[in-house]
């Protein structure tokens, strides 16, 4: 079956450092993945998509790599900050029907 | 831009009592749908709605669970009767038709049976 997950729970970091955020999915037909935020009481927010013709992708502070070999994406954060902590998930979006998403990683970030 | 907007944001009732979301879409967004999210996961799709018509529901548990979308635009989710294993966030989004980008999630209603 069709299933995205996510290698750790929890991610602690020191405030400015960069932050890598692993997700491995099953599904090789998957062709477009978005990484979403969901801080405490509200809903995942959309940060960054990826589709399968390309390897990186940079945003603000933000880059997403996808590595079709292996099936594994990363979510990388620059100089992570507080307003960072959340949890991350990465989901497929394959064919826009609906988005399957992972388990979740959680960011702490520490001053 | 007001947003995807739910209501309640918190509800607490007793198993076998019955339980109503409500969900407000985008303004002009033609698909919706309702996710449920349990503590620790990522949520998980119930049911997606294209205008008024449900054209995936095959994860909703149809036994217990509802919903409608009248007129293309608010929809509610209705639960009767509750379990305790509904304890959960109810999500609602929408999205103007397929597209990139995902969708706007609301902030959730967290639903707790006792």
């Amino acid at each position: 079956g069709e299933s995205v997950g996510l290698h750790l729970p929890t991610l602690s970091v020191q405030e400015g450092d960069n932050s890598i955020i692993n997700c491995a999915y099953s599904n090789s037909a998957s062709d477009y993945f978005i990484w979403y935020k969901q801080e405490s009481g509200k809903g995942p927010q959309f940060i960054i998509d990826i589709r399968s013709n390309m390897d990186k992708r940079q945003g603000q502070r933000v880059t997403v790599l996808l590595n079709k070999t292996v099936k594994h994406l990363s979510l990388q954060i620059a100089a992570t900050q507080p307003g960072d902590s959340a949890v991350y998930f990465c989901a497929d979006h394959t064919g826009f029907q609906k988005l399957v998403f992972g388990t979740g990683t959680r960011l702490l970030v520490s001053p | 831009e007001a947003g995807v907007v739910q209501s309640p944001r918190y509800k607490i009732i007793e198993k076998k009592q019955p339980v109503a979301f409500w969900c407000n879409p985008i303004s002009g967004h033609n698909t919706l749908y309702w996710y449920r999210q349990n503590l620790g996961q990522g949520p998980e799709l119930l049911i997606r709605y294209e205008n008024e018509e449900a054209v995936d529901d095959s994860q909703l548990p149809k036994d217990r669970f509802s919903a409608e979308r009248l007129k293309g635009v608010d929809s509610t989710l209705k639960i009767q009767p509750a379990e305790l294993g509904d304890s959960a966030v109810y999500l609602c989004a929408s999205s103007f038709g397929g597209q990139t980008g995902g969708y706007t999630f609301g902030s959730g209603t967290r639903l707790t049976v006792v």
